[in-house]
């Protein structure tokens, strides 16, 4: 256990459905991320949160939409996603954002599924 | 390039030694980490070296860094069934804060064979 839950562990959706998956960490940590996990391609960095303040936005499309209502809490809105979507999303947390070792502690993700 | 390079696949026998090699991107990248991931879950932080060293061993884990050549290994002694899993390398990059500066690699899965 890395102090860090995700829900729901499995999701199948289809491309008109609107989910959401959540994250919390009970670590006491400032920072919260998404990462989406594709089979052969490195770990791809979605959201990051510090303090409840979205800080990074690496070029997702807007069928995500993060929300973040409290420093232990995240959550990610997923709407008319693509087959291609189809990947594990990870959520991980760290003391700070702007630490130098920036140490992050993962989630044992979501599996979804877009049919 | 821009990506950080693993092998995709391992296998070794139990009881050998695993090591999984990574080729990383910029020389000044401050903190190099192996993470491992096993079945169902998210990733754990194994152990991390700073770019200052250029060896670390913890128990059965050694990992030597070559600054020069941009490459870090994990060297897993008496290899167990239980090792099997994905080993991530990510690097730490300079010039900015925060967590857009650390790169993963694609991953390298271990299997142990009893």
């Amino acid at each position: 256990e890395t102090g860090v839950t995700q829900t729901p562990r499995h999701l199948v959706m289809g491309m008109t459905n609107k989910k959401s998956l959540k994250c919390e960490q009970h670590l006491g940590h400032n920072a919260m991320y998404w990462y989406k996990q594709s089979a052969k391609k490195p770990l791809e960095l979605m959201f990051v949160y510090s303090l409840e303040e979205r800080v990074e936005n690496n070029s997702v499309p807007s069928r995500f939409s993060p929300e973040c209502p409290n420093s232990s809490h995240l959550f990610l809105h997923l709407h008319t996603l693509q087959p291609e979507d189809s990947a594990l999303y990870l959520c991980a947390s760290s003391q700070d954002y702007s630490r130098e070792k920036n140490e992050q502690f993962f989630g044992p993700g979501t599996r979804l599924t877009v049919l | 390039g821009e990506d950080v390079e693993q092998s995709l696949f391992l296998s070794v026998r139990e009881g050998d030694s695993s090591v999984i090699n990574c080729t990383y991107t910029d020389s000044s990248s401050t903190y190099l980490y192996w993470y491992k991931q096993e079945p169902g879950a998210g990733l754990q932080l194994l152990t991390y070296i700073f770019s200052n060293m250029d060896m670390k061993q913890d128990q059965r884990l050694t990992v030597l860094l070559n600054k020069k050549d941009k490459h870090l290994s994990l060297r897993i002694a008496d290899t167990q069934t239980g090792d099997s899993a994905i080993y991530f390398c990510a690097e730490k990059r300079p010039g900015q804060t925060g967590a857009n500066n650390l790169f993963f690699g694609t991953g390298t899965r271990l299997t142990v064979i009893p």
